[in-house]
């Protein structure tokens, strides 16, 4: 079990770039969630997985964003044309199915700077 | 809908000291209940969880914290601070939805 893993680490991109994340989550985990982290806030939902389906977007992913998760593996998260507001941690998460296993395991983060 | 509440953005205490960070939440159903732990550009680490069962849960590194249904509150203690303590604690609700509701997050700083 090496752990929810997130690349890159950092990314620093010039605003109207597009950006993609990967996420890895740990092997026997099928559902996948995606939450977004600015400073000084807790981290805000955007979106879930089960499987390769995902279930539910917040309204705080714009058409700008997209994520996959492509044979129920790993996920991607894409943000088209950058923008400043944009710079936060982009945390994954996952989790085994089953009310009663609801803990999440969350990975390291990504760390987005649109400048 | 599910909300938490996170009093203090800031706390600091002694080396040695109790540690008492609060939490409180709204949910229309049973919650589940859970304090994470996160150092600077780190991700977030399970720190304890309460689901069903005995109201008093015990986590790692010493901590506790304890479901009371009547206040709504979940509230994380230690009973000795320690130097590696310092970092940012967050609250989380999820109720049955699969998704987790997190608190604002209250930076721990501890003192020598």
């Amino acid at each position: 079990d090496t752990g929810v893993s997130q690349n890159p680490r950092h990314k620093i991109t010039k605003r109207g770039q597009n950006v993609t994340f990967r996420c890895d989550p740990i092997s026997e985990h099928n559902r996948l969630y995606w939450y977004r982290q600015t400073l000084g806030q807790g981290p805000e939902f955007l979106t879930y997985f089960q499987n390769e389906a995902q279930l539910e977007k917040s309204r705080l992913l714009s058409d700008r964003f997209s994520a996959e998760r492509p044979k129920g593996s790993f996920s991607t998260l894409e943000i088209q044309r950058t923008e400043q507001g944009d710079s936060a941690m982009y945390l994954c998460a996952s989790s085994l199915p089953g009310t009663k296993n609801t803990e999440a395991f969350f990975g390291q983060g990504t760390r987005l700077t649109v400048v | 809908a599910q909300s938490v509440t996170q009093l203090g953005s800031h706390v600091s205490v002694s080396e040695g000291a109790l540690v008492l960070l609060r939490c409180n939440y709204s949910s229309s159903v049973p919650p589940y209940l859970f304090w994470y732990v996160q150092y600077p550009n780190q991700g977030l680490q399970l720190l304890l969880k309460y689901t069903t069962g005995a109201t008093l849960v015990k986590g790692i590194n010493g901590f506790e914290a304890e479901f009371k249904k009547s206040e709504t509150s979940f509230h994380l203690t230690k009973p000795s601070a320690h130097m590696s303590d310092a970092a940012e604690y967050f609250c989380a609700v999820d109720s049955g939805t699969y998704k987790y509701i997190f608190g604002t997050g209250t930076r721990l700083k501890v003192l020598a």
